[in-house]
């Protein structure tokens, strides 16, 4: 099946440093990418679409200035939590999906961020 | 905007029974997509089963099908003959079928144990 590679799984940081989670769609082309933030015992919640060569639209509540998205080829996609705080702390995951509604969406294994 | 809900935080199975796990939703739609997804403690998100609404019977994958009922909008999970690996959070989801791309609107999620 549809593969998404998500790095990296695990990150520790210092209060203050950007972080970088690449999502590569590696056997399918992700015309659209969703970045999901999730916290202990809850659900996904969705933080922003990518489309291929697009700015991003973010869901409400999101700081688009702290979480840069940037999806700048059909199997690339990136988040980067800039100035990174603990309350950035979370479990965050990446799905692409290949631009047909009848296709389901590809999830990579997800990124734990703890910053310290 | 379409809404999932797992009444059911926390549902337990003895090994080799049966066990249903509930969702309804709320759309104005006609056409759209209804998922299960599992996250085991690895919180990798894996797609159990898919069902198309403009499809009556019902999706089947081994010991997993479900029950779709579209006027009632309801979408539980049956897990039959439950195995210890079937312990994990189980959410719902809802996909529109109207645009290409969209998004994945999850339910609260429903944690199952499974007794040996």
């Amino acid at each position: 099946g549809a593969v998404v590679s998500q790095h990296p799984s695990w990150v520790i940081c210092k209060s203050g440093t950007s972080v970088k989670i690449e999502c590569r769609s590696l056997d399918f082309q992700a015309t659209t990418m969703f970045w999901y933030r999730q916290f202990p015992k809850q659900s996904l919640m969705l933080m922003a679409t990518s489309n291929e060569g697009s700015k991003a639209t973010y869901e409400q509540g999101v700081e688009k200035d702290k979480f840069l998205i940037n999806h700048a080829s059909l199997t690339l996609s990136t988040l980067t939590v800039t100035s990174a705080h603990p309350e950035d702390s979370s479990f965050y995951i990446c799905s692409g999906s290949g631009g047909y509604s009848n296709q389901p969406q590809h999830f990579g294994d997800g990124t734990r961020l703890s910053i310290l | 905007a379409q809404t999932v809900t797992q009444s059911q935080p926390e549902m337990s199975v003895q090994e080799a029974e049966t066990v249903t796990l509930s969702c309804t939703y709320d759309t104005s739609e006609s056409d759209y997509y209804l998922f299960w997804y599992k996250q085991p403690p690895s919180r990798q998100m894996i797609l159990v089963i898919r069902q198309e609404a403009y499809k009556q019977q019902n999706a089947t994958e081994n010991r997993f099908s479900v029950n779709f009922q579209k006027a009632a909008k309801s979408f539980s999970l049956k897990i039959s003959d439950s195995q210890l690996g079937d312990a994990a959070m189980y959410f719902c989801a809802y996909r529109s079928a109207n645009n290409a791309g969209n998004m994945l609107t999850f339910g609260g999620g429903t944690r199952l144990m499974v007794k040996p």
